[in-house]
């Protein structure tokens, strides 16, 4: 059974700081790591989905860099702003469990204040 | 942009009683799935469908749950008779193809109090 574990659990910053959280999944048979940002009362939205060892994405000032050898992924938020309020979200799908089908196990995320 | 949409947002039951959760998911996408995540813990796979079946369902996914696709929109899940830990909010997704680098597309999920 894959566990997929986020830390922290929560984070409060103050807007312009920046910040970065870690996910960790198991690195055997892993096929793909997704990233979602999921903002209060609305639906989890993709940021990013990962593949390779040594993979980096980055869409604004939202960055993430993926170590399939060891098992982790960072996601890097430059400058936080108010709006990037969210819980994160990371998910991976491997061949084990879901690979086939592309079933992904999530962690519990990671939520994220932003104080003016 | 399409969306996943799901209705309703939220729906307070009774112990006991059947719901039924609704999903539309987006016009061609082909694979359907339903996650729910129970308060503080993490989100859970619960079923994936696909061609008017059910490709892979968890352990959670028992008797007690269904899904159809009624007609060429709707996807629903059916909960027979809920349990007090059936509360959770419940999502809906849904993508194109099926490969697992592909990416999901959520509803905004309906919260389901079981009372």
């Amino acid at each position: 059974i894959l566990n997929v574990e986020q830390s922290p659990q929560s984070l409060h910053v103050q807007e312009g700081d920046s910040t970065n959280f870690t996910c960790s999944f198991p690195s055997s048979n892993f096929y793909a790591l997704h990233w979602y940002r999921w903002e209060t009362a609305k639906s989890p939205e993709a940021l990013f989905v990962m593949t390779l060892n040594g993979d980096e994405k980055k869409k604004g000032r939202i960055s993430a860099t993926l170590n399939t050898k060891e098992g982790y992924s960072y996601l890097y938020i430059k400058g936080s702003q108010p709006e990037d309020s969210a819980t994160y979200l990371c998910a991976s799908a491997s061949w084990n469990y879901g690979g086939s089908q592309g079933n992904l196990i999530f962690g519990k995320g990671t939520k994220l204040s932003v104080k003016p | 942009e399409p969306e996943v949409t799901q209705t309703p947002s939220h729906q307070v039951t009774q112990m006991g009683q059947e719901v039924i959760l609704r999903c539309v998911p987006i016009s061609n996408h082909l694979y359907f799935y339903w996650y729910r995540q129970i308060l503080g813990q993490k989100v859970e796979f619960l079923v994936s469908f696909y061609n008017n079946e059910i490709s892979e369902k968890s352990e959670i996914f028992d008797d007690q749950f269904s899904v159809e696709r009624p007609d060429g929109s709707n996807f629903t899940l059916k909960i027979r008779s809920t349990k007090l830990e059936d509360s959770a909010m419940y999502f809906c997704a849904s993508r194109q193809r099926r490969e697992p680098n592909e990416k999901l597309f959520f509803g905004s999920g309906t919260q389901l109090s079981v009372l």
